[in-house]
């Protein structure tokens, strides 16, 4: 059973320009959850999608940020208008929609954004 | 709102040492505990989690945490350290309340010398 895929695994953009991070969630796993990792510092949460809805975006900055989990189809972060302080580590984790109430979470790879 | 501190942010140790890497939470609801490590350049693995119950977790790898509620804190130790636990470990919690954010430390460089 493959991991939680996330691509791509390094990303660099120019100021100005748009980053799409990828998130392929466990097989069976409905739910998706995106982390901000700021150099030297923990993971911060961002947003908790299901299939097609946002649940909590309490994360999120409310400018340039935006995510969706359409019903077919990866996870998409997507930062509009790069700034060199969106340079980070974003994770993204996914669990089963049912698991008595745990709701563990499995943990990608990470993409690191670089912007120049 | 939770928050978790780890104030330890480099723990040398030399091999087949014990360790411990502390951990404190504040919350004003239950929390749900985690530990996880972070290899570098890799994704997070969980180590242990405490959900209830009994209050000290084995874990993968030889790992173990102690939850005590009085002092609020979810201390991971290993009795015998090995170079390839070299890694960087977080310590998290979670609200009982339905809301499934994780709330990280700042995490903990654990540094296993020969």
């Amino acid at each position: 059973n493959a991991g939680v895929m996330q691509n791509p695994r390094h990303l660099v953009r120019r100021r100005g320009q748009e980053a799409r991070l990828r998130c392929s969630p466990m097989k069976g796993h409905s739910h998706v959850y995106w982390y901000r990792q700021l150099p030297e510092e923990g993971l911060k949460f961002m947003v908790y999608l299901q299939k097609e809805n946002i649940i909590d975006e309490s994360g999120m900055p409310k400018e340039r940020f935006s995510a969706e989990f359409p019903k077919e189809g990866p996870s998409i972060l997507r930062i509009q208008q790069v700034v060199r302080g969106d340079s980070a580590a974003y994770f993204c984790a996914s669990s089963p929609p049912t698991s008595g109430g745990l709701y563990e979470q499995f943990f990608g790879p990470g993409t690191r954004l670089t912007v120049l | 709102a939770q928050s978790v501190t780890q104030l330890d942010s480099q723990v040398p140790v030399f091999e087949e040492a014990p360790v411990e890497l502390r951990c404190n939470y504040s919350s004003s609801v239950s929390v749900y505990l985690f530990w996880y490590v972070q290899y570098p350049n890799q994704g997070l693995q969980l180590l242990l989690k405490y959900l209830s119950g009994s209050t000290l977790v084995k874990g993968i790898n030889g790992f173990e945490a102690e939850f005590n509620k009085s002092q609020t804190s979810f201390h991971l130790r290993k009795p015998s350290v090995h170079i390839s636990d070299t890694a960087e470990y977080f310590c998290a919690v979670r609200e009982d309340t339905g809301r499934r954010a994780l709330t990280f430390g700042s995490g903990t460089r654990l540094q296993v010398q020969p």
